[in-house]
């Protein structure tokens, strides 16, 4: 079984703050996810990466595979930034992703 | 809107009824999952579906909890005789390809179904 640790819990920043949110797992993987929940909001999934980085826009969200380890940036911090991000990664031995709790992000004007 | 869409949005029921919650996967998906949300909690992998076939209900509770992916129509999630321990949100996603979330397929989530037993 996977076991998803994400870092911080909460975390409130100034508007234009660069902003790093830290996912660690237990079992290598083929592909992890970043996912950004909205307040009552269904999940968008923002980044699906295997290696290296990946930058849409001001996130970008990077992998190391053998430290286990991802983190995802946000740069310019802005707002409407303010969700719940989510990492995921297969559980190993299932189908379904194993998630993170979640990051509560809020960015202040 | 050719997204995962998932129907309803919100729902209330009773101890003792039924729930259904409804998904539709993105055009040319044949690969659905559900997930649930607990308050307070993280999602948690509920089933996955292909067309007609359950390929992994792993997360799924032992009972009053089902789901089908019939050949034609939206992938169904019922619950029979909901407690107040079900209330909590429910998505639907849905990939391309097969191989489930091990595959690296990027997966597309609905916008939640909140259910709330009163």
């Amino acid at each position: 079984k996977n076991e998803v640790e994400q870092s911080p819990q909460n975390l409130t920043a100034q508007e234009g703050e660069f902003i790093t949110i830290n996912c660690s797992y237990s079992v290598g993987i083929s592909a992890l996810h970043w996912l950004q929940q909205h307040p009552g909001g269904g999940i968008v999934s923002l980044f699906m990466l295997s290696s290296g980085k990946k930058k849409h826009g001001r996130l970008i969200a990077t992998i190391n595979i053998q430290e286990k380890h991802s983190s995802l940036h946000i740069t310019a911090s802005h707002p409407r930034d303010s969700a719940v991000y989510i990492c995921a990664v297969p559980p190993g031995g299932a189908d379904g992703l194993t998630f993170g709790k979640g990051t509560h992000l809020i960015i202040q004007p | 809107n050719a997204g995962v869409m998932q129907n309803p949005r919100h729902l209330v029921r009773r101890r003792g009824q039924e729930a259904r919650l409804r998904c539709s996967p993105m055009k040319g998906h044949s690969h659905v999952y559900w997930y649930r949300q607990l308050p307070e909690e993280g999602l948690k992998f509920m089933v996955y579906l292909q067309k007609e076939n359950i390929i992994d209900e792993s997360g799924m509770p032992k009972e009053r909890f089902s789901a089908e992916f019939p050949k034609e129509g939206p992938s169904i999630l019922r619950i029979q005789q909901v407690v107040r321990g079900d209330s909590a949100a429910y998505f639907c996603a849905s990939s391309p390809r097969g191989g489930g979330a091990s595959s690296g397929n990027t997966i597309y989530f609905g916008e939640g179904s909140w259910l709330t037993v009163v």
